[in-house]
């Protein structure tokens, strides 16, 4: 158990439609990344939070948006679903959010599918 | 910059030795190592720092050259539990934040 939850653990949807994914960090960690990783895909990097601020964007759609709260939990909005954005989508944390960032640790994620 | 794995698949017997290599066209501040089992997340195994330096992880170890933005993976004596997919990460020194981009991984089969 890596102390990162992510729920849901699955989720499926129809196209055009909305989500949001959650993520809590582990106890004491203030960075949050969003990856998602399509089917036998690599990890693509979407987006990073450090204590409730944008860090770092990846190749995150406009179609999808992401906030860190004040008590450091995430949610990934994915909207006007397409068969496409089918994936698993994992949630790390880490406790610090420059470059000298340490070990990641992700989530069980959470597996979307868009019929 | 997504960094370049090879190979792309491995299949050993136990006992035997791999090597993973990842490379980069950028400067890098850092690079990682996780593996993925199927169905699974990805857990933490290493990350270098400096040139040249090797860190160790039971019999995983690795080295990253900071000069030619390359780092390899050492397996040595491997055991079944080493199979699955092999992801090295890497921070640009030109970067924001705590960008980690994976490469599309090198999946590692250990047979009997």
């Amino acid at each position: 158990d890596s102390g990162v939850t992510q729920t849901p653990k699955h989720l499926i949807t129809a196209t055009g439609q909305r989500v949001t994914l959650r993520c809590s960090p582990r106890s004491g960690d203030l960075s949050v990344y969003w990856y998602q990783q399509s089917l036998d895909q690599g990890l693509q990097f979407l987006i990073q939070y450090y204590n409730g601020e944008e860090r770092a964007k990846g190749n995150i759609l406009e179609r999808f948006s992401a906030q860190q709260f004040p008590d450091l939990h995430s949610e990934l909005n994915l909207s006007s679903l397409e068969l496409g954005d089918s994936a698993l989508y994992f949630c790390a944390s880490s406790v610090g959010g420059g470059a000298n960032t340490g070990e990641l640790f992700f989530g069980e994620g959470s597996r979307l599918t868009v019929l | 910059q997504q960094p370049v794995q090879s190979p792309q698949a491995v299949i050993l017997r136990e006992g035997e030795d791999a090597v993973i290599n990842c490379s980069s066209s950028k400067a890098l501040y850092s690079v990682h190592w996780y593996r993925q089992k199927h169905g699974e997340a990805p857990v933490f195994l290493m990350i270098l720092l400096k040139g040249g330096e090797q860190k160790g992880h039971e019999k995983i170890s690795a080295s990253f050259n900071e000069k030619k933005q390359q780092s390899s993976l050492y397996l040595t004596a491997s055991q079944l539990s080493y199979s699955g997919t092999y992801f090295c990460g890497t921070v640009e020194r030109e970067t924001s934040g705590s960008r980690l981009t994976f490469g599309e991984g090198t999946q590692l089969t250990v047979n009997p």
